[in-house]
């Protein structure tokens, strides 16, 4: 079966780093993605890996190991705001989107 | 530049009424539209995707229906809801031409409580 693994749950304190970890097993793999999805509002793209490396947004990054089956998501100096659900998706080989259940990160000032 | 709206935002209904969401696109034509449903502690499930007019696919069997009556408009239906049906639906649409990239733009969801 697909499976995507990422904690429910985090808590970092402003101005810090914080790292998101993301992990899957799929059928196949045509590209990772994040998506930040604050309460009750619909999940926005972060970003997107098909390559191994780093991919570097301002404040966020997204780093991808394809051998490993792992990624993940890096954002720093925190701000309030950052407090989020933060969503892993990998393409199959079928160009379908499987999700993760999504970290949710809490900002602590 | 696009848009995306879906409606309505928020709404309860008994166990064995009908349901109707609707979800429309602008500023774009063609483009690939999903609706997904989102339970508590779960992953985003794929419930229905189209890629064209009167083109639906179903991902998961279940009482729920979608239909594309115009290229822009996406609706999901059912004739009788489950208590299992109770979660937060996503419209969402990406562009024919950047599917590889699986960049979704997501409407403002609809929270549905069956009780």
């Amino acid at each position: 079966g697909q499976n995507i693994d990422q904690p429910t749950e985090m808590t970092a304190t402003e101005g810090a780093i914080v790292q998101i970890n993301c992990t899957y097993q799929t059928s196949g793999f045509n590209g990772l993605f994040w998506y930040q999805q604050h309460a009750g509002e619909a999940p926005t793209f972060l970003s997107y890996n098909v390559l191994d490396g780093l991919e570097e947004k301002g404040r966020f990054s997204s780093f991808l190991s394809r051998s490993k089956g792992y990624s993940y998501l890096l954002l720093k100096e925190l701000q309030m705001k950052d407090s989020a659900s933060y969503l892993c998706a990998v393409m199959d080989s079928n160009y379908q989107l499987i999700w993760g259940a999504g970290t949710k990160l809490i900002i602590k000032p | 530049s696009q848009t995306i709206h879906q409606w309505p935002a928020t709404l309860v209904q008994p166990v064995g009424s009908p349901l109707s969401l609707e979800c429309t696109v602008e500023g774009t034509s063609n483009p690939n539209l999903y609706w997904y449903r989102q339970a508590a502690g779960r992953g985003l499930q794929l419930l229905f995707y189209s890629v064209g007019i009167g083109q639906i696919s179903s991902e998961v069997p279940q009482n729920l229906s979608a239909s594309r009556p115009q290229d822009r408009q996406f609706i999901l239906s059912s004739k009788k809801l489950l208590l299992s049906d109770s979660g937060f639906y996503l419209c969402a649409w990406s562009s024919l031409d950047r599917v590889e990239t699986g960049e979704l733009f997501f409407g403002e969801g609809s929270r549905l409580t069956v009780l």
